[in-house]
């Protein structure tokens, strides 16, 4: 079966200090991935998506970013963090390809406190 | 563009009463639709989803789901409400017809259920 790994599960950074999360899935094979941040508990709003390995979409520009260097490895980055991302980050796996009615499977998220 | 509109923010139900969470949907052509739950720092699981076919979906944990098209709607319920279904659920919305390349999902804002005991 498939499974979602997502670490760590909390974090507390200054802010400036650089940022790596990292994603992996397994149990599958060319996955969809996609990293959300999740506001106050509320909505989600995503940052970045990948169709596969090095392809990376940008939904929204930001202090961030990500890359994927294995098909099932999904990092999160930033150089210097500010107060501002702070929040709750979600990774995402879908399979998909031709077929949009597949739904996606999350991890258990990190806790980012920006300080 | 596509929406998707949780217009409760909070619901509140008695434990043993039937429960609704509101979702409606703007999408061109037609709909996939998802609900999603979410516990207290947890990740997002999938409750069930409506591709094509009956109107009425089940799904995990005894919760169900009816596609209305005419009011592009898509109402989570559940007969009987338990204490531990409290959590956060969000509705989502894509297109079905594929045209290549992503296909972007677009999650409502989430509903707050709390089941009273």
């Amino acid at each position: 079966s498939q499974t979602i790994h997502q670490w760590p599960a909390t974090l507390v950074q200054p802010v400036g200090s650089p940022l790596s999360l990292e994603c992996t899935v397994e149990g599958t094979s060319n996955p969809n991935l996609y990293w959300y941040r999740q506001a106050a508990g509320r909505g989600l709003q995503l940052l970045f998506y990948s169709v596969g390995i090095g392809q990376i979409s940008s939904e929204v520009p930001q202090n961030l970013s990500a890359s994927r260097p294995q098909d099932r490895q999904f990092i999160l980055s930033s150089k210097k963090l500010l107060l501002s991302d702070s929040g709750f980050y979600l990774c995402a796996w879908r399979l998909e390809g031709n077929r949009p009615n597949t739904e996606a499977f999350f991890g258990q998220g990190t806790r980012l406190t920006v300080v | 563009a596509q929406s998707v509109a949780q217009p409760e923010d909070q619901v509140n139900v008695a434990e043993g009463n039937p429960l609704t969470v509101k979702c409606t949907y703007s999408v061109s052509g037609n709909p996939y639709l998802f609900w999603y739950v979410q516990y207290p720092n947890r990740g997002l699981q999938f409750l069930l989803k409506y591709i094509t076919g009956d109107n009425l979906v089940k799904g995990s944990y005894g919760f169900e789901a009816e596609f209305n098209k005419s009011q592009t709607s898509f109402h989570l319920k559940k007969p009987s409400a338990l204490v531990s279904d409290s959590a956060l659920y969000f509705c989502a919305v894509r297109p079905a017809a594929y045209s290549g390349g992503y296909q972007k999902v677009t999650f409502g804002t989430g509903t707050k259920l709390q089941v009273i005991p």
